[in-house]
């Protein structure tokens, strides 16, 4: 079983929408991060999550950590194309790194 | 972002070569990182390194052997690979290993075994 599942696994969003990616650990949350990468290229850091209920946003992207349902989402408000690519959660637990499944999100013009 | 660089970015070895692959951080980090990405896998920690120690192995088979020289670089061995060992090789360095800091990536290395 996977240590963070992602969903969704897929999404396709029109330009201007907005959109939720969720991630959510099998075991108790000690930080959470959120990547996004392009296809076949390195990962960026996008924002770093280390208190229950905390809140931090950059440019049109949000992202919430919720301990006690050892969850986090991202949300994207009105998406654009460059918004395009795969979104991974990571996080330890226990002594352990793991990256989620990853979201691949597709923006139309 | 040119913090961690990696070469070669692309790499197509047959079963019974040996190459290398190489990773460089300019950002003054301690820890530096392995990861495998294959398809529809999620990302997978192959080695740690903190303060050039390894500290970590994730059971990765010894065709793969890593090596530190340094803080700042960071090398990947590789011999009598197997097809299924044909992936996105990520590098990434953070201040030290542990919870609070964040990995820098580099762009990868997309190797072919055949």
């Amino acid at each position: 079983s996977q240590e963070l599942e992602q969903s969704p696994q897929s999404l396709i969003v029109q330009e201007g929408k907005n959109l939720t990616i969720n991630c959510t650990s099998s075991k108790t949350l000690y930080g959470l991060y959120w990547y996004k990468q392009k296809y076949g290229e390195g990962l960026i850091f996008l924002m770093m999550l280390q208190k229950g209920g905390e809140e931090k946003s950059h440019e049109k992207i949000t992202a919430k950590l919720d301990e006690k349902k050892q969850q986090s989402s991202l949300h994207i408000t009105a998406s654009q194309p460059s918004h395009a690519g795969i979104y991974l959660c990571g996080a330890y637990t226990g002594n352990q790194f793991y990256f989620g499944t990853g979201t691949s999100l597709t923006v139309i013009p | 972002e040119t913090g961690v660089t990696q070469t070669p970015r692309h790499l197509v070895m047959g079963m019974t070569n040996k190459k290398s692959l190489k990773c460089e951080q300019h950002l003054g980090h301690n820890a530096m990182y392995w990861y495998k990405q294959s398809a529809k896998k999620p990302l997978e920690l192959m080695f740690v390194y903190n303060f050039k120690e390894q500290t970590e192995n994730n059971s990765v088979p010894s065709r793969f052997s890593p090596e530190c020289p340094n803080s700042s670089h960071l090398f990947l061995h590789l011999h009598t690979l197997q097809p299924e060992d044909s992936a996105l090789y990520l590098c990434a360095s953070s201040q030290t290993s542990g919870q609070t800091y964040e990995q820098y990536f580099g762009p990868g290395t997309r190797l072919t075994v055949t």
